[in-house]
């Protein structure tokens, strides 16, 4: 079954303790992107990459990292949570980046920074 | 700076009540606007990608239509299942950038 997958789910943790959220993809797509999703705010991107070793800034970049060494994996860093970055998250993958390329999300991940 | 404004926040309908659902963005070069459907507690999912003005696309009861610089989600007929959150989102010419709007929360009263 075409999809992708997000580990762990769900995850409560302290300020300043890092995290890795993973992210993987089992349809050979070229893009991936993550999102952080807030109430009233909508999704909003955080980082995406268009290739393996290629990665770019969206539009809410700060206090995360990411790496895309293979294909299909694609985990967001949080080197040093903090509370404001609380929020629901979704990793999401699409074949490419033109107009009838549309992106596959992931179940999302729930995380709570106290 | 892409925009995507998404109207109503919410919109209670009877089943069988038709109606209508806007999107209305700027965008420095649309590559694509998209809609997707969004359940509680899931990711997104796909519903229809449109490029040109005067484009639509359907879908059950579903469709969606697309001018210079509005998109509007038709839904005749809606049904209960049809409950869920609405979002629409541009891709722009920087083909990874994608700007998603804050959604149209539909309840389907049977």
């Amino acid at each position: 079954e075409a999809q992708v997958t997000q580990n762990p789910r769900y995850l409560i943790t302290v300020t300043g303790k890092k995290l890795t959220v993973t992210c993987s993809q089992n349809m050979n797509h070229e893009y991936m992107s993550w999102y952080r999703q807030d109430p009233g705010l909508g999704l909003r991107q955080i980082y995406y990459s268009m290739n393996v070793e290629v990665t770019d800034k969206g539009d809410v970049p700060e206090g995360y990292k990411v790496s895309r060494k293979e294909k299909r994996n694609f985990p967001l860093i949080l080197e040093s949570p903090s509370p404001n970055q609380t929020s629901l998250y979704f990793c999401a993958s699409s074949a490419g980046t033109g107009y009838h390329h549309e992106q596959y999300f992931g179940p999302g991940t729930r995380l709570t920074v106290t | 700076e892409d925009q995507v404004t998404q109207s109503p926040e919410a919109l209670r309908l009877q089943e069988g009540e038709s109606s209508s659902l806007n999107c209305s963005y700027t965008v420095s070069g649309l590559r694509g606007l998209f809609w997707y459907r969004q359940d509680p507690g899931k990711g997104p999912e796909f519903l229809f990608t449109l490029y040109s003005a005067g484009e639509e696309k359907e879908k059950e009861r579903l469709k969606a239509t697309l001018t210079k610089k509005e998109s509007f989600l038709h839904i005749t007929a809606p049904k209960p299942e049809d409950s869920a959150t609405y979002l629409c989102a541009v891709r722009n010419t920087n083909a990874g950038k994608s700007t998603f709007g804050d959604g149209t929360t539909l309840t389907v009263k049977p």
